[in-house]
């Protein structure tokens, strides 16, 4: 079946820009998840969406950072006021429901974000 | 809080070598999972294994094969007979059951280089 997919693969912005990144999970999966991965490090927690329940924003960086997520489905990651830090790859993941035993999270190819 | 060391940013080996790639863990929770992903240079991360704290034995898939040893808190992944499509970096990861999202914390990666 279709695995998670992200959009844009690729993002060149300029400093001071807003913008927004997509994520569409593996079908029936409740919980979505971003992270941020620095080129030559591993993945930062960012945030965590799971059915209905308030997101877990404790990963988000600083307030210009804010993601939704439309029910079960799609999300978007939105960055306003680009800085040159927040240049990384995103990688958005879903899962099955956490703590049932099947919660491997399945990641998608990322959106390769480069302020200037 | 929790964390994940490997402590090997780069590995080396010659195409038949076996190689071993480390993972170190702290934790307070008694319950907890491990996982493995692999990240090729295509950049999609792809899940590997998920071991869970209270099942230590050990586990062999093909060429891999993975350590538990909680004595030690490692979670080491062996590679026999290595390819140059191993070639990839390997990241460790842990999410702890008392997390309701079971984020992922991850280790900073080893990059596996295999030569022919």
């Amino acid at each position: 079946g279709a695995g998670v997919s992200q959009s844009p693969s690729n993002k060149v912005t300029e400093k001071g820009k807003d913008v927004e990144l997509r994520c569409d999970p593996i079908s029936g999966h409740t919980a979505l998840y971003w992270y941020r991965q620095r080129l030559g490090q591993g993945l930062e927690f960012l945030i965590y969406f799971q059915g209905n329940s308030a997101p877990d924003k404790s990963g988000l960086p600083s307030d210009r950072f804010s993601a939704e997520r439309t029910g079960e489905s799609v999300s978007t990651l939105t960055i306003q006021r680009t800085q040159q830090e927040d240049s990384a790859v995103y990688l958005c993941a879903s899962s099955l429901v956490p703590g049932q035993g099947k919660d491997e999270q399945y990641f998608g190819p990322g959106t390769r974000l480069t302020v200037t | 809080a929790q964390k994940v060391t490997q402590a090997q940013t780069e590995i080396s080996v010659v195409e038949k070598e076996d190689v071993t790639l480390d993972c170190v863990y702290e934790t307070r929770d008694t319950t907890y999972y491990l996982f493995w992903y692999k990240q090729p240079p295509s950049g999609e991360l792809v899940f590997l294994i998920r071991r869970n704290s209270f099942d230590e034995q050990n586990e062999i898939s093909g060429r891999y094969s993975w350590n538990f040893q909680k004595s030690t808190s490692s979670f080491n992944f062996t590679i026999t007979a290595s390819q140059v499509v191993d070639s990839a970096v390997y990241f460790c990861a842990l999410s702890e059951a008392n997390n309701a999202g079971n984020m992922l914390t991850f280790g900073g990666g080893t990059r596996l280089m295999v030569k022919p």
